[in-house]
Order: C-alpha cells, then sequence, then structure tokens
C-alpha cells in the first residue's frame, strides 16, 4: 500500500541553523500538507500546497518557513533559523485530489533545536 | 478557530473490555476522521465519515457521523494490548476553498492492561 514518507526521522540541530525537512507524498495525490505537533500536544497545521503553491498557512507558518516541491516526488519544509521553540515533531501529509477530505500522514520527523 | 473537543482525556482499562470516546464541535463539520497515533510515529487513518448519520465499521472499531454533524464517537470492541496509543479526531476546518485543513481533537490516550 502507498505511503507518505519522511527523512530524517529525527533531525537534532543549534539554535539558528537552516534545516530542510524531506517528504515524499503519495504519488498520485494532489494536495500535500505540513503539521506539527509539541510534545504532549495535539496535532497543529502549518501550510497547504496546491499546484505548485501555497494554498494556506496558518499564523505558525512565518517568515522563517518556507516549502518547495523541487520535483515530481518530494515536498520539503525548510526552516530558515531554528528557534528552541520549533522543537516539535513534523509531519507531512498528501491527499488525492478536490474531492474527499481523507489525508495519509507520514512517520514525522522529530526535530530537536539545542 | 473551529474547535474540536475530546472525552476522555484518558483511559485505563482491562484487555477484553470495550472503549468508547467521542468528540464534539461547536461548528458542523461535513467530514469527520479518527486516526490513532502510537508514539513517535505519525496518526494512523482508522475510519472516515462523510455523511451525516452514518455508521462505520473497521474490525473491531466501529464509529458514528452524529445526525447534527457536530459530533462523531469512536468504540473499540474486544481491547487487546496494541490498541494502546493515542486517538485523535479530526476534520476539516472551515476555511473556504479545498484546502481541507485538518484541525485535530487533544486526543484521548488509551491504556489497556493486560
Amino acid at each position: 500500500e502507498p505511503e507518505v514518507t519522511q527523512t530524517p526521522s529525527h533531525q537534532v540541530t543549534q539554535m539558528g541553523q537552516e534545516v530542510i525537512l524531506r517528504c515524499v507524498p503519495i504519488s498520485n495525490h494532489l494536495y500535500f500538507y505540513w503539521y506539527r505537533q509539541i510534545l504532549g500536544q495535539k496535532v497543529e497545521f502549518l501550510v497547504s500546497f496546491y499546484n505548485n503553491e501555497i494554498s494556506e498557512k496558518s499564523e505558525i507558518f512565518d517568515d522563517q518557513f518556507s516549502v518547495e516541491r523541487p520535483d515530481g516526488s518530494n515536498f520539503t519544509l525548510k526552516i530558515r533559523s531554528t528557534k528552541l521553540e520549533d522543537s516539535a515533531m513534523y509531519f507531512c501529509a498528501s491527499r488525492p485530489g478536490p474531492l474527499g477530505d481523507t489525508q495519509y500522514f507520514g512517520p514525522g520527523t522529530r526535530l530537536t533545536v539545542l | 478557530g473551529q474547535q474540536l473537543n475530546q472525552s476522555p482525556q484518558s483511559m485505563f482499562i482491562q484487555e477484553g473490555e470495550d472503549v468508547s470516546m467521542n468528540c464534539t464541535s461547536s461548528s458542523i463539520f461535513n467530514t469527520w476522521l479518527w486516526y490513532k497515533q502510537d508514539p513517535g510515529e505519525g496518526p494512523v487513518l482508522l475510519i472516515a465519515l462523510y455523511k451525516a448519520g452514518e455508521l462505520t465499521s473497521n474490525g473491531r472499531l466501529t464509529a458514528q457521523f452524529g445526525i447534527t454533524r457536530k459530533d462523531s464517537f469512536l468504540n473499540i470492541s474486544a481491547s487487546i494490548p496494541s490498541d494502546v496509543g493515542i486517538y485523535f479526531c479530526a476534520g476539516p476546518a472551515n476555511s473556504g476553498g479545498s484546502n481541507y485543513k485538518l484541525t485535530f481533537g487533544k486526543g484521548t490516550l488509551l491504556t489497556v492492561n493486560p
């Protein structure tokens, strides 16, 4: 069964450093998302991406964040200058098409900012 | 924004017992999704509900979409130790367009005592 994959599974970085989190969505899906989950809290929406552009972003997704789909398979989240409070699990998700709300999540990347 | 309230926050049960948890909202949802999250993993879709009143089963799991479209419940029958995890309800936030960003509840932590 197709699944969303994410790399790395765990990323440790120093405050102020740039990180890039990578995702490979399910191949025929058209809508892509990033969510994050701070330890012990609920999953929160960050950004949605469709047709090679951001379709919506949350208040969390400030100028330090960017997303890109550099080729036909990868979907990346870049944090330009990490802060301590960026430490969280980051989940990529994808959805097939315009009809149907079901999103399929990847296993996540645990980001630890020191 | 839209909020989903899940209850109970946590449950501690004996293996073999049935479990019921629910999710309510102050606003209407057109889709209800139930996910399970194991520690350090991404949310895994259990059941998707698309119509008010719909009752759907997936093995020992049964979920219903409330007729008011403001609530849903998830039942697990004859619980087993591998049912341990956090169960989240989620629904597409009413943000317009077809982005379908998901709003998550805070989760129900289920512990099953063998």
